[in-house]
């Protein structure tokens, strides 16, 4: 079973930059696209963006002037940064895998809650 | 704001069916396949339907999607109390360099 955990600090004070790794357990990091999702507190989803383990990254718009992804297959792992952060970056962070055959989020982790706050 | 417009609530009694609509545009469902997404309270979302009207092994048949157009839908026969969740439809959005949109999300009840 392909487990994804996201990990990183639960509070980020505003203006700095918030910085969250994903571990991939059981399954190789150098196949499928992985992604980042929040959910800020009782509101919808929003992709962030994701990376496939060559580096290739896609962001998105709303957020592409100041997220960042990178991979560390040697680790299996892929990480998010979100610069100059805000209130309104507070959210519960999912790291998801997305597979190419279905097009579609079929694994996610249980998700990280990160308030920013001073 | 979401790019995909989804009801916010939604309810049915044990045993009925519900649907629950996206409507979109050309640059995201009339375009590309649908997903749809269950998140039961305080769990991550688990994947429900992709493209368009797959199921993932495991997903009862009592959960159902389609497409037309530029909207979409998931219907759920036989109403379970265990549906009570939030739902979620997704698709790829072809404008700006391509990105993933999610509907606001629909809040199920079960009466």
């Amino acid at each position: 079973q392909v487990q994804l955990q996201e990990s990183g600090p639960g509070l980020v004070k505003p203006a700095d930059t918030l910085s969250l790794t994903c571990t991939v357990s059981r399954v190789s990091i150098a196949i499928y696209y992985w992604t980042w999702i929040r959910q800020p507190p009782g509101k919808g989803l929003e992709w962030i963006g994701h990376i496939f383990y060559t580096g290739s990254a896609n962001y998105n718009p709303s957020l592409k002037s100041r997220v960042s992804m990178s991979v560390d297959t040697s680790k299996n792992q892929f990480s998010l940064k979100l610069s100059s952060v805000t209130s309104a970056d507070t959210a519960v962070y999912y790291c998801a895998r997305r597979t190419i055959v279905q097009d579609a989020f079929d694994v996610w982790g249980q998700g990280t809650m990160v308030s920013v706050s001073s | 704001q979401s790019v995909l417009t989804q009801p916010p609530s939604a309810s049915g009694t044990p045993g009925q069916r519900v649907t629950i609509s996206c409507s979109g545009s050309s640059s995201n469902i009339g375009s590309k396949t649908v997903n749809w997404y269950q998140q039961l309270p305080g769990t991550a979302p688990k994947l429900l339907i992709y493209d368009n009207n797959q199921r993932p092994s495991g997903v009862p048949d009592r959960f159902s999607g389609s497409k037309s157009g530029t909207s979409a839908s998931l219907a759920i026969s036989g109403l379970q109390s265990e549906d009570e969740a939030d739902y979620y439809c997704s698709a790829w959005d072809d404008s700006l360099n391509g990105f993933w949109v999610f509907g606001g999300g629909t809040k199920l009840t079960v009466l």
